[in-house]
């Protein structure tokens, strides 16, 4: 089965950097995505990793070490749009299983 | 685009009740999910389908049936409903569960008296 750790919550202040991180105990799994949800609305897609290493997609790059079983999404340049929680999930046998969520604060 | 539509929007029940949710796509997707959000849980897979025809449970299946007849609709059932299933219900659609990103429709709140 899968178990996705998230923080809770995470503060930053605009303009700043910010990791959202993503731990996993799983038996394997074939991807690991990054959704984003603003109050009120739907999740939508940010990135996701096949391979380990660093995948670039615009603002939204994400990060994976399945050796140490971890994910990371790096926020830079926060902006008080990002305010919103940002959920990370895998995908194995046809389905999506998501984390709990981290909610992130971006103060002026 | 309409992308992934759920009807209906809102909805009241009282505990006994039944009823269905739509989920339509028009993307030609494979794969089609229902989860249920509630506060500081996150996002639950109750069932989803592989294909036309096909349904299967997630984590959280227990008090729901599904019916995937056609390719383009996903309707998931509340045989008798009860307070506990009181939630935002989405559903989603993707053309690759393992690569490709899912699709959100903009969820249905249910409320359970």
């Amino acid at each position: 089965g899968q178990s996705l750790e998230q923080p809770s919550e995470v503060t930053a202040v605009e303009g700043a950097i910010v990791q959202i991180n993503c731990t996993y105990q799983t038996s394997g799994f074939n991807g690991l995505f990054w959704y984003q949800q603003h109050a009120g609305e739907a999740p939508t897609f940010l990135s996701y990793n096949v391979l380990d290493g660093l995948e670039e997609k615009g603002r939204f790059s994400s990060f994976l070490s399945r050796s140490k079983g971890y994910s990371y999404l790096p926020l830079k340049e926060l902006q008080m749009k990002d305010s919103a929680s940002y959920f990370c999930a895998v995908s194995q046998g046809g389905k999506l299983i998501f984390g709990q969520g981290t909610e992130l604060s971006v103060k002026p | 685009n309409a992308g992934v539509t759920q009807t209906p929007k809102f909805r009241v029940l009282k505990t006994g009740q039944s009823m269905t949710l739509l989920c339509a796509q028009d993307m030609n997707h494979e794969y089609m999910y229902w989860y249920r959000q509630d506060p500081g849980m996150g996002l639950r897979l109750i069932h989803y389908s592989v294909g036309e025809g096909t349904t299967a449970k997630g984590e959280v299946p227990d008090g729901y049936n599904v019916s995937r007849l056609k390719k383009q609709n996903f309707l998931l059932g509340l045989e008798s409903a009860a307070p506990s299933q009181t939630s935002v219900y989405f559903c989603a659609s993707s053309y690759s569960s393992d690569t490709g990103e899912l699709f959100f429709g903009e969820g249905s709140r249910l409320t359970v008296l």
